[in-house]
C-alpha cells in the first residue's frame, strides 16, 4: 500500500501549456504540502493545506493553483507551463500541526521544453 | 543567509568509515529536528529526529546544540548501501505546518 501517491512519476510538455499533479494520502494525516525540488536538489515547500484550508504559500507565482477537495487529496494544477518550471514536485503529507516527520510521495518529474 | 545550511560534499568515503556531517540553522526559535535521507531519484524519508540531548540509532547518532543552532550527524561503519544525499531538517516554531529543508550532503561511500 502506497502511503503518498501522487500522478503522473514523469510529465513532459510544452511551454504555455496547462497541467495538473494529483496527490492522494491513505495514511489519515490532516496536512499535505507540496514541495519543489529544483535542478540543485534544493526542496523547498511552495504550499501547505490543513483540513482542506491552505495554512502555507509561499509566494509562488498565481499559475500554481493548489486545490484540496478533502483532506485525503492535494492536487496541484499549472497554467501557462515555463521553462523555469522545470523540476520535480513533491507532495507530502503530516499529523497534526507541528510538523514531526513528513511522508512523501515518489515525486512527479515535470519537464518543460 | 539560507535558513538552513549543510557542506554539499560530496563525502567519497570507503566502506567502514566514519562520516560527519554538520547544519546550521539560522531561525533561534527552531524547535523540532531531523535528518532526512534522499537515495537518487527518489523521494525524502525522515532517518531520525534529532532531540537536544543527542540520539543513537545503530550507526547512525544526531546531535543538537541549540545555543550555536548546530546539528550534526556521525554514521559509523559506512555501509555501500549508506550511499544517499542526507537532508538536515528544521522546523520553526513560528510556521508549523513546514519543514525548511536544507540543501543535502552527498555521502558516497566506496567499497
Amino acid at each position: 500500500d502506497t502511503a503518498v501517491s501522487q500522478t503522473p512519476k514523469y510529465l513532459v510538455t510544452q511551454m504555455g501549456n496547462d497541467k495538473s499533479i494529483k496527490c492522494e494520502q491513505n495514511l489519515g494525516h490532516d496536512t499535505m504540502y507540496w514541495y519543489k525540488q529544483d535542478s540543485k536538489k534544493f526542496l523547498k515547500i511552495m504550499f501547505s493545506y490543513n483540513n482542506k484550508e491552505l495554512i502555507i504559500n509561499e509566494t509562488v507565482p498565481n499559475r500554481f493553483s493548489p486545490k484540496s477537495p478533502d483532506k485525503a487529496h492535494l492536487n496541484l494544477h499549472i497554467n501557462s507551463l515555463e521553462l523555469g518550471d522545470s523540476a520535480v514536485y513533491f507532495c507530502a503529507s503530516s499529523q497534526g500541526t507541528a510538523v514531526t516527520e513528513a511522508f512523501f510521495g515518489q515525486g512527479t518529474r515535470l519537464t518543460v521544453v | 543567509r539560507k535558513e538552513v545550511e549543510q557542506d554539499p560534499g560530496p563525502f567519497n568515503v570507503p566502506e567502514g568509515a566514519t562520516v560527519a556531517f554538520n547544519c546550521t540553522y539560522s531561525n533561534s526559535a527552531s524547535q523540532s529536528f531531523f535528518w532526512y535521507r534522499q537515495d537518487c531519484r527518489k523521494e525524502p524519508k525522515l532517518l531520525m529526529s534529532v532531540y537536544s540531548s543527542g540520539n543513537e540509532d545503530g550507526r547512525f547518532t544526531a546531535q543538537l546544540n541549540r545555543a550555536s543552532q548546530y546539528i550534526s550527524l556521525l554514521i559509523r561503519d559506512s555501509k555501500l548501501s549508506d550511499s544517499a544525499t542526507y537532508l538536515c531538517v528544521v522546523n520553526a516554531l513560528d510556521s508549523s505546518y513546514k519543514l525548511i529543508f536544507g540543501s543535502g550532503t552527498r555521502l558516497l561511500v566506496r567499497p
